[in-house]
């Protein structure tokens, strides 16, 4: 596609709640990563894949949360039991290869936990 | 450990004035720099990318600037607009083109009709 899509772009989860965010890159792009966006502040790194490698997942806060991409294009941000610290906008990026890509970022999950 | 400032957090400007936006970083060994542009409740946007080997980039109304010795980054805006009102991030990535990115809390500017 043209760009990174990101659903659901609002989800309401009541505590305890499983939710399952998705991430759509940009076509053949091989690096896909995470960030969480808590309110007033800047995006902070939760995990990245190459391909379907997942190369990094220093970010993630908890046990609770899992990142995927078994066929190296869509990924799906797992957040089981929610919790209210877990609200924050979900952003998801993808890169191409080279010196000259920079990101494009998703227009972001904004996940509230009630 | 990559640390990312900017200040100040807020900022607010008459319509037309040029103005500057300011960036730190406190490892200058970094690869490139990137300007994203967010509104509120949107993703972010980005806006201009300065190799590591370059001074500066040019878009439009934009200019952004790199100085690694200083650790410094400046976003000029020139004649400002309200539609320009957003919050303005910058971000190096840890290691090389493709890894993780250091983010600043960004700026919220807000530029007055």
């Amino acid at each position: 596609g043209a760009g990174v899509s990101q659903s659901p772009r609002y989800k309401v989860a009541k505590r305890g709640q499983d939710v399952a965010l998705r991430c759509d890159p940009i076509s053949g792009h091989v690096s896909l990563f995470w960030y969480q966006q808590a309110l007033g502040q800047g995006p902070e790194f939760l995990t990245y894949f190459q391909n379907e490698a997942q190369l990094d997942k220093s970010g993630l806060p908890s046990d609770r949360f899992f990142a995927e991409r078994p066929e190296g294009s869509v990924s799906t941000l797992k957040i089981q039991r929610t919790q209210q610290e877990d609200s924050a906008v979900y952003l998801c990026a993808s890169s191409g290869t080279g010196d000259f890509y920079g990101y494009t970022f998703g227009s972001g999950t904004r996940l509230t936990v009630v | 450990k990559q640390e990312v400032t900017q200040i100040p957090a807020a900022l607010s400007v008459p319509e037309g004035e040029n103005l500057v936006l300011n960036c730190s970083f406190t490892d200058s060994a970094i690869y490139n720099l990137q300007w994203f542009r967010q509104d509120p409740g949107k993703g972010l946007t980005s806006l201009l990318l300065i190799q590591s080997s370059q001074r500066e980039q040019t878009s439009g109304r934009l200019n952004a600037s790199l100085d690694k010795s200083s650790g410094r980054s400046t976003l000029y805006i020139a004649a400002s607009q309200p539609g320009d009102s957003a919050t303005y991030l910058c971000a190096v990535p840890n290691t090389g083109a493709n890894s993780k990115l250091t983010f600043g809390k960004g700026i919220t500017l807000s530029v007055r009709p």
